[in-house]
């Protein structure tokens, strides 16, 4: 069955770095394009990257472009989000998520990132 | 503030019909038919449950049914059961020309079952 477990969480400080992981199972990693989408309880659900199946390319929001960047190892099943300058408002739960259909058919536990001094 | 508008909240009793509808505009859920629905449990990831608008995916109970009318998508459970208490999600493709709106989400509705 289809899994992807993220970890790599946990508490910086403002303007630190974090890098996020999600390991993938049970399908074809190499043929999907995946997520990264956080939740917080004043904003809800936001996406944060996308790279598409292959890697060749990647998309971000105004809100972390510049400072977020995503990336894969088709080879390992794995997925990857570099969190540069973290702010206060990064704050959230992100999860690692599958694109299919143009939805998101399978999604993580998620890992909680909390950014305070 | 979410670029889709839900309902915060929505109730009913077992066995009754809800339906919870999600607004957005013509340049996301009224310009494409890829609206997707999520259930959240609480401390839990969410799960798809509606995709193109009206689809199911295996496994989710035919209780379940998604439409669209114009700029605002529904979902509608029928035959409520206490499982069923949960968040709800809506989410719209707002096409690639801006890409903030690739995928705009709804700020979500707490159903709960009565």
């Amino acid at each position: 069955q289809v899994q992807l477990v993220e970890s790599g969480g946990g508490v910086v400080q403002p303007g630190r770095s974090l890098r996020l992981s999600c390991a993938a199972s049970g399908f074809s990693f190499s043929t999907y394009g995946m997520y990264w989408v956080r939740q917080t309880p004043g904003k809800g659900l936001e996406w944060v990257a996308v790279i598409w199946y292959d890697g060749s390319n990647d998309n971000y929001p105004d809100s972390v472009k510049g400072r977020f960047t995503i990336s894969r190892d088709n080879s390992k099943s794995m997925l990857y989000l570099q969190m540069n300058s973290l702010r206060a408002e990064d704050t959230a739960v992100y999860y690692c998520v599958r694109d299919k259909d143009v939805s998101f058919d399978y999604w993580g536990q998620g890992t909680h990132v909390t950014v305070s001094s | 503030q979410s670029a889709l508008t839900q309902p915060p909240s929505a109730s009913g009793s077992p066995g009754q019909s809800v339906t919870i509808s999600c607004t957005g505009t013509s340049s996301d859920v009224g310009g494409y038919n890829y609206v997707s629905w999520y259930q959240q449990h609480p401390d839990k990831a969410p799960k798809l449950i509606i995709y193109e608008v009206n689809n199911r995916p295996s496994g989710v109970p035919d209780r379940f049914s998604g439409s669209k009318s114009g700029n605002t998508a529904s979902l509608t459970v029928s035959g409520l059961q206490a499982e069923d208490e949960a968040d709800y999600y809506c989410c719209s493709y707002g096409g690639s020309n801006n890409l903030n709106n690739l995928r705009v989400f709804g700020g979500g509705t707490k159903l709960t079952v009565l």
